[in-house]
């Protein structure tokens, strides 16, 4: 069974400084893994989506790797800002496109 | 706008009642996906389903059900028979299945037991 594991649980960063959020999985065999967001009392909504066969994605200020074969993916946000608060999630798919999600980083950026 | 609807957005249930979810999506997307979040803990899939009229379980599909009758449409049930349903659900589609399949999100319903 696919375990997804998110470290930290909780960041607190100055406005500026970069983020850097870590996901592992324990199953290498993954048909992509993807990036949420997710706001209080809200839905998730998509940042990235990386296929198993590529390395990194990147959108804007976020930037994501992968490392399928050691079960890493990592985060990148930079210049961070107070609207980037919120709780990120990964989610890798299995080959039915099933998601196992990480419990999520809740990120706090100080003004 | 394309997307996908849940309602209601707060529910709450008595002891013993059952209470269905909706979920709607106009996204033409083949695949839907039920997930049950609780707090500090990741999403659990509860069910999902590829096509029209077919469905499968998930990790937690004990005490719930739910129908696929149009493409659009997969109503979530939760039943008597689910004994911690307090929880926020949330439902998703995907086009269908593939390398680069991206999964979209409602905005969620917050069940309360009372």
């Amino acid at each position: 069974k696919q375990e997804v594991t998110q470290i930290p649980a909780a960041l607190s960063v100055p406005e500026g400084e970069n983020l850097v959020l870590n996901c592992s999985f324990t199953d290498s065999a993954i048909y992509n893994l993807q990036w949420f967001r997710q706001d209080p009392g809200k839905g998730l909504t998509s940042l990235l989506l990386i296929q198993s066969s590529q390395r990194e994605q990147t959108s804007g200020r976020l930037n994501a790797s992968l490392d399928k074969s050691s079960g890493r993916s990592t985060l990148y946000i930079a210049a961070s800002q107070p609207g980037d608060s919120a709780t990120y999630l990964c989610a890798v798919a299995d080959s039915d496109y099933k998601l196992s999600f990480g419990a999520g980083t809740t990120v706090t950026v100080r003004a | 706008d394309g997307g996908i609807t849940q309602s209601p957005k707060y529910l709450f249930r008595k002891e013993g009642q059952n209470v269905t979810l909706s979920c709607e999506q106009n996204l033409n997307h083949d695949a839907m996906y039920w997930y049950r979040q609780d707090p500090g803990q990741g999403l659990r899939l509860i069910y999902y389903s590829q096509i029209v009229n077919d469905f499968q379980k998930g990790d937690i599909a004990e005490g719930y059900s739910v129908s696929r009758e149009k493409k659009e449409s997969f109503p979530l049930t939760v039943t008597s028979a689910q004994k911690n349903p307090t929880a926020f659900y949330l439902c998703a589609s995907s086009r269908g299945f593939g390398w680069n399949t991206e999964a979209f999100f409602g905005q969620g319903t917050r069940l309360t037991v009372v």
